[in-house]
């Protein structure tokens, strides 16, 4: 079955500190992949997206990506975390053709400490 | 460009009563429509998908509906609701084809609080 796993429900970073939010998947094929972000209240946002060639894709507000079809991983970096960051992030994966038809992740809730 | 309205942003309803959720894209068309279900403390869960005016898919078994009246508009329903269908919904939509661009856009969603 298909499914995304985000094992870090929470995470508490200092501000300034570099920030990784894991997620893994299963998936029958190769799966377009995502990272949103939702500050309290609000829609989503997309950070960034994967559907094919370099597997280390840059988002916005200074975020990264790599995936790693071994691990069946797509990871969300940040060298340097900000105030502005704390927020709620998930990961999902979708199906091309019908890219909205997402499967995500429990989401992982970052705190960022002053 | 493109935009997705949603509303109304907080509703709070009686248990039985009617739902009525709107959400319309402006600057593109035959978009694939979405639902979403996120509550508290949970995930997002996909409830229902259009891909055309009248096509609706269902996603999981449940107390509500929707609707496609027109190519940018969908609607979520139910005509009785229940404690159990609280939560925050989000509308989406994508592109329709398989292009690298058709990621999928969410509303700002509506916060439901069925007392």
């Amino acid at each position: 079955a298909q499914s995304v796993t985000q094992p870090d429900i929470h995470i508490t970073v200092s501000e300034g500190a570099s920030l990784e939010l894991r997620c893994n998947y299963s998936y029958g094929a190769t799966p377009y992949l995502f990272w949103y972000v939702q500050s309290p209240g609000q829609g989503l946002q997309l950070l960034l997206k994967y559907f094919s060639g370099d597997t280390l894709v840059q988002g916005i507000k200074g975020f990264e990506a790599e995936f790693k079809r071994s691990q069946s991983s797509f990871n969300l970096r940040k060298p340097s975390v900000h105030w502005s960051d704390a927020a709620e992030y998930f990961c999902a994966v979708g199906a091309p053709g019908n890219t909205g038809k997402l499967i995500f992740g429990q989401g992982t809730t970052l705190q960022v400490k002053p | 460009s493109q935009t997705i309205h949603q509303w109304p942003a907080t509703l709070v309803q009686p248990v039985g009563s009617p739902l009525s959720l709107e959400c319309t894209v402006e600057g593109t068309s035959n978009p694939n429509l979405y639902w979403y279900r996120q509550a508290a403390g949970r995930g997002l869960q996909l409830l229902f998908y259009s891909v055309g005016i009248g096509q609706i898919s269902s996603e999981v078994p449940q107390n509500l509906s929707a609707s496609r009246p027109q190519d940018r508009q969908f609607i979520l329903s139910s005509k009785k609701l229940l404690l159990s269908d609280s939560g925050f919904y989000l509308c989406a939509w994508s592109g329709s084809g398989t292009g690298a661009n058709t990621e999928a856009f969410f509303g700002q969603g509506t916060r439901l609080t069925v007392v």
